[in-house]
């Protein structure tokens, strides 16, 4: 099956400050990207997603880019605030509803 | 607009013990998921349900059983609980195979 890295486990950054976590997968046949968030005690949710006919996504303060070649996407996360603290998760997937996730990025924002 | 509702949100079992989580969702969605969450491991999938009336093993099947009762409830059951299976259990739903997942609110399991 796919295999999902993610890096870094936790990450820290000043409020205004960016933050990039970035995932490496191993099925070269994936096709699909999402990123979800996870507050403290809540479920996760969807923030952005990617398809592989696309290297760049942007919604508001939050971007995701693709490189297909080496298998890697990352998230990026501009003018960071406090309310962006939370656990964040990328997937792959080929479809087949067979998603895998990363083991999790811990972001704190420190006002 | 509920979303995807699972009960219950708390169970202790006793090691041995037998119990079903219940999910339901109220979008039409076509596909089911249970998903297990344990510190340092991400999310892993146990079952999936692409379409009412089929359901597939995904990445840690193993101690479980599931039922797509209907195209709403999609059940997960614990036939003889073990510590090793003391997680967080979230169910989700998507429209289909690439779709958006919503997930339920999460059921935490202890087995002691």
């Amino acid at each position: 099956g796919e295999n999902v890295e993610q890096h870094p486990s936790t990450l820290s950054v000043q409020e205004g400050d960016s933050a990039v976590i970035k995932c490496t997968y191993s099925d070269s046949a994936s096709n699909y990207f999402p990123w979800y968030k996870q507050e403290l005690g809540k479920r996760p949710q969807l923030i952005i997603d990617i398809r592989s006919n696309v290297g760049e996504k942007k919604d508001q303060r939050i971007a995701v880019t693709l490189n297909k070649t080496a298998k890697h996407f990352s998230l990026h996360i501009t003018e960071t605030q406090p309310e962006d603290s939370a656990v964040y998760f990328c997937a792959a997937s080929k479809g087949a509803n067979n998603l895998f996730f990363g083991t999790g990025t811990r972001l704190t924002v420190i006002p | 607009n509920a979303g995807v509702t699972q009960t219950p949100k708390f169970q202790v079992l006793k090691t041995g013990q037998s119990m079903t989580l219940q999910c339901a969702q109220d979008m039409n969605h076509n596909s089911m998921y249970w998903y297990r969450q344990d510190p340092g491991m991400g999310l892993r999938l146990i079952y999936y349900s692409a379409s009412e009336g089929t359901t597939d093993k995904g990445e840690v099947p193993n101690g479980y059983n599931v039922s797509r009762l209907n195209k709403r409830e999609f059940s997960l059951r614990l036939e003889s609980a073990a510590p090793s299976q003391t997680s967080v259990y979230f169910c989700a739903s998507s429209e289909s195979a690439l779709g958006v997942l919503t997930f339920g609110a999460g059921s935490r399991l202890t087995v002691l």
